[in-house]
């Protein structure tokens, strides 16, 4: 079946520095493409999305890239802080429908 | 976005009891859909509830196991049947296409559920 793979699990930066969090999907029909954070015992919400005619999407310090060619999208974060820490999923969604498959997530740890 | 609530926000429940979870949403939406996410783990789409007629489930999820009601554009329950240990997660809804024709997913709160 579809699979969306995130890498990596867990990641620690240090406050300031940027953090990169990639996935691969498989359905080449996918067209959309969140990324939710969720921070503990909270509900996922939606920080960012981008969509397959564009390759690139910013949002203040957060940016996501598209390669359609390759099936890999990445978020990415810049100057980090210890808000920022929380677990990130990227998702796809399939076929063309509105459902979605979820990475396995990224637990993001910010060090003041 | 629409603001969706769920209740319960948490219970305990006894092995072999049911539990019905409620989403509401404060606006009419197209999609509604319910995931389990168990302790630290990614989001499972268990099915995608549809407004007058039968859900649609995902593989590994049966009708029996998770009935889905979805009686109006803007309400759904889902019921954990016949619980077990195994069954305690966290169960949350979500709604998308609101406007319609956007893929946009919004959570909602979530339901934790723990079965002893």
């Amino acid at each position: 079946g579809e699979n969306v793979e995130q890498h990596p699990s867990t990641l620690s930066v240090q406050e300031g520095d940027s953090a990169v969090i990639k996935c691969t999907y498989s359905d080449s029909a996918s067209n959309y493409f969140p990324w939710y954070k969720q921070e503990l015992g909270k509900r996922p919400q939606l920080i960012i999305d981008i969509r397959s005619n564009v390759g690139e999407k910013k949002d203040q310090r957060i940016a996501v890239t598209l390669n359609k060619t390759a099936k890999h999208f990445s978020l990415h974060i810049t100057e980090t802080q210890p808000e920022d820490s929380a677990v990130y999923f990227c998702a796809a969604d399939t076929s063309g429908t509105y459902k979605y498959i979820f990475g396995t997530g990224t637990r993001l740890k910010v060090l003041a | 976005s629409a603001v969706i609530s769920q209740k319960p926000s948490r219970d305990i429940c006894q092995r072999g009891t049911s539990l019905t979870i409620q989403c509401q949403v404060d606006s009419q939406v197209t999609m509604m859909f319910w995931y389990r996410q168990q302790p630290g783990q990614s989001l499972t789409l268990i099915a995608t509830a549809n407004q007058g007629s039968e859900a649609t489930y995902e593989s590994g999820f049966v009708i029996d196991k998770f009935p889905i009601s979805r009686p109006n554009l803007t309400f759904s329950t889902l019921t954990v049947s016949n619980m077990s240990p195994e069954d305690s997660s966290i169960y949350l809804c979500s709604v998308g296409g609101s406007p319609p024709g956007t893929d946009t997913q919004y959570f909602g709160p979530g339901t934790r559920l723990t079965v002893l």
